[in-house]
């Protein structure tokens, strides 16, 4: 069974200091780790696909890496519109291949 | 790009009402997902479709049952409702030569059952 865990469950920034997000998984076959934004009251948005260990990813001030057992989404120098929940998902090469599973998230709040 | 629309962004229901939540994708996409989502407890797969007239069931279908009479659409329906699923209701798409996004969610539908 696929499983993800993400860390911390909430971080609080400042405004311009630059932190990490954890994406723990395992995974039978991973055919990709899918990271998403989600705002109050709204559906996820998709940020990134990553589909195999070193590979990385940018958008503005996030980039997204992975290794074998974890991705993490680096916040560079965070505004407090980047305050949302992140959520990581991972799909396997397992029955039901088109599922994601997801982790619970994790609720960043960028302090002015 | 892709667009899910879910037809209600908030609803109150009374305990015991048949509910019904509907959800459209205009891309042509084969898979479609019903979650509901708690705080605490993540997103959680209630069902899921991979073509027409087709349903799974998820990790909590008790309650619960789909229908998919066309590609497009995807319905969620709460038989009898109860306090308990009181909710955000997130659907989802995804298509067979698209997977490189993962799913596309709809903007969601609070339900509150009084």
């Amino acid at each position: 069974e696929d499983q993800v865990t993400q860390s911390p469950e909430a971080l609080r920034l400042q405004e311009g200091e630059s932190s990490s997000l954890n994406c723990s998984y395992t995974v039978s076959g991973l055919r990709g780790l899918f990271w998403y934004r989600q705002d109050p009251g709204k559906g996820p948005e998709f940020l990134f696909t990553l589909y195999s260990a070193g590979e990385e990813k940018e958008k503005e001030r996030l980039k997204a890496t992975l290794t074998k057992k974890e991705s993490f989404l680096h916040i560079t120098a965070p505004k407090p519109e980047d305050s949302a929940t992140y959520l990581c998902a991972v799909q396997g090469s397992g029955a039901g291949s088109y599922q994601l599973t997801f982790g619970k998230g994790t609720k960043l709040s960028v302090i002015p | 790009d892709v667009k899910v629309t879910q037809s209600s962004r908030y609803l109150v229901k009374r305990t015991g009402e048949k509910v019904f939540l509907e959800c459209v994708q205009d891309m042509d996409h084969e898979n479609m997902f019903w979650y509901r989502q708690d705080p605490g407890l993540g997103l959680r797969l209630i069902y899921f479709s991979y073509d027409v007239k087709m349903k799974e069931k998820g990790d909590i279908p008790e309650g619960y049952s789909v229908s998919r009479e066309k590609k497009e659409r995807f319905s969620l329906i709460l038989e009898s409702a109860s306090t308990n699923q009181t909710s955000m209701y997130l659907c989802a798409s995804r298509g067979d030569r698209h997977i490189s996004r993962g799913y596309t969610f709809g903007s969601g539908t609070r339900l509150t059952v009084v």
